[in-house]
């Protein structure tokens, strides 16, 4: 166990909706990556939040967005959901080192 | 972009068997990490390397940073059939905070028994 939680582990959806994926870091960690692995990608990073502000942005689609709270719990925002957004979405926390949580697989019809 | 090369893509060994995969950067890192994924599964952090030239052990596990900045090994010694899974590295181009992981496409490890 990481101690890196993210919810919910499943979720199927349909193209052009809104879904909203929750991950909560580990103890004392400030920042959190997340990342996007599909079979034909690979993992990919997304965007990195540290302490509630945005640090670095990677391949994310203006669809989809971010945010870390105070209490450092971040959400992975995906609108207008196409076809090809479906995919294992994880999130990370830690500093030098990143530790991964389990996942959500998203699948959207 | 960064690129990690990892290879080799797959590998099919006999259980007792040692295992070697590396990868290689175009450009320097500042931090290896070398993961193991399970089927659905988040990756596993095993090894996590942060100078130029260090060599870790974890385990049954040794993985080293080149001098180079631009590549790293995983070894994994007499294999057991819970070694099966996907071996990913990572390396971290780190830039003022940013932390961003670069990942190579994984190494596909198959135990026969």
């Amino acid at each position: 166990d990481s101690g890196v939680t993210q919810t919910p582990k499943h979720l199927i959806t349909a193209t052009g909706q809104r879904v909203t994926l929750r991950c909560s870091p580990r103890s004392g960690d400030l920042s959190v990556y997340w990342y996007q692995q599909s079979l034909d990608q690979g993992l990919q990073f997304l965007i990195q939040y540290y302490n509630g502000e945005e640090r670095a942005k990677g391949n994310i689609l203006e669809r989809f967005s971010a945010q870390q709270f105070p209490d450092l719990h971040s959400e992975l925002n995906l609108s207008s959901l196409e076809l090809g957004d479906s995919a294992l979405y994880f999130c990370a926390s830690g500093e030098e080192t990143q530790y991964f949580g389990p996942g959500t697989r998203l699948l959207v019809l | 972009g960064q690129q990690l090369n990892q290879s080799p893509q797959s590998m099919f060994i006999q259980e007792g068997e040692d295992v070697s995969m590396n990868c290689t950067s175009s450009s320097i890192f500042n931090t290896w990490l070398w993961y193991k994924q399970d089927p659905g599964e988040g990756p596993v952090l095993l090894i996590a390397l942060y100078k130029a030239g260090e060599l870790t052990s974890n385990g049954r596990l040794t993985a080293q940073f080149g001098i180079t900045r631009k590549d790293s090994f995983l070894n994994i010694s007499a294999s057991i059939p819970s070694d099966v899974g996907i071996y990913f590295c990572a390396g971290s181009p780190w830039t003022q905070g940013a932390q961003k992981l670069v990942f190579g496409q994984g190494t596909r490890l198959t135990i026969n028994p």
